[in-house]
């Protein structure tokens, strides 16, 4: 099993429509856990940190299960600037910090 | 201006020429980062630092050597360049004792013909 999954995509959703990631990760002892969106030829960017407990910001909610080790993220009322690649990141934040991203899942918002 | 600086941020070089990217950050953080990014392979490690004197390779290191100049300084050398080294290569930052984030630089595109 990778340590850090992703469905690669390409989602093509309309605006405005509702869409949902999910990213798996291998490592239970993991304690971090991220969404970062990449644009095209750009550096990643922090979108949000996700919390146990799930949190939400804006039209963005992110969710995690430590039981089955995956983590969400689901877009509601997309916009075309919503259009990226969304990074799955897992650190387990220990002495060897180790910090892994999934490859990314495309998403292509369809005016 | 930014807080993770990387230099160049285009370059075009010749098989076997040494080539030397590098980083600065403002940020204050301890650890630095080298990662070089490909086409459907996503962000790939290749080498990272804790402090001045704590350097660790990453799951692909071989090829590359890098150098921890001071807290705010991270420099990745290539030291005979090849084609398929040609990447866009990221240097990020983090501080364990904050959320554990990384700050990324806005990239350093390298071509090796």
């Amino acid at each position: 099993r990778k340590e850090v999954e992703q469905d690669p995509g390409p989602f093509n959703v309309p605006e405005g429509a509702t869409v949902a990631f999910n990213c798996t990760y291998s490592n239970s002892a993991s304690q971090s856990f991220f969404w970062y969106r990449q644009d095209c030829r750009k550096e990643p960017k922090l979108l949000m940190s996700v919390y146990s407990s799930g949190n939400e910001d804006g039209r963005f909610t992110a969710q995690l299960n430590r039981a089955s080790q995956y983590i969400s993220l689901l877009i509601r009322d997309s916009k075309l600037s919503d259009s990226a690649t969304y990074l799955c990141v897992v650190n387990n934040r220990n002495r060897d910090d180790k910090i892994i991203f999934g490859k990314g899942t495309r998403l292509h918002i369809l005016p | 201006d930014a807080d993770v600086t990387q230099t160049p941020r285009n370059r075009i070089t010749k098989t076997g020429k040494r080539i030397m990217l590098e980083c600065s950050q403002t940020k204050g953080h301890d650890r630095m980062y080298w990662y070089r990014q490909d086409p459907g392979l996503g962000l790939r490690l290749i080498y990272y630092s804790f402090d001045v004197k704590d350097i660790n390779k990453g799951e692909i290191s071989d090829g590359y050597s890098v150098s921890r100049q001071a807290q705010a300084k991270f420099s990745l050398s290539l030291e005979s360049a090849i084609p398929n080294q040609t990447a866009l290569y990221f240097c990020a930052t983090s501080d364990l004792q904050d959320t554990g984030e990384l700050f990324f630089g806005e990239g350093s595109r390298l071509t090796v013909l």
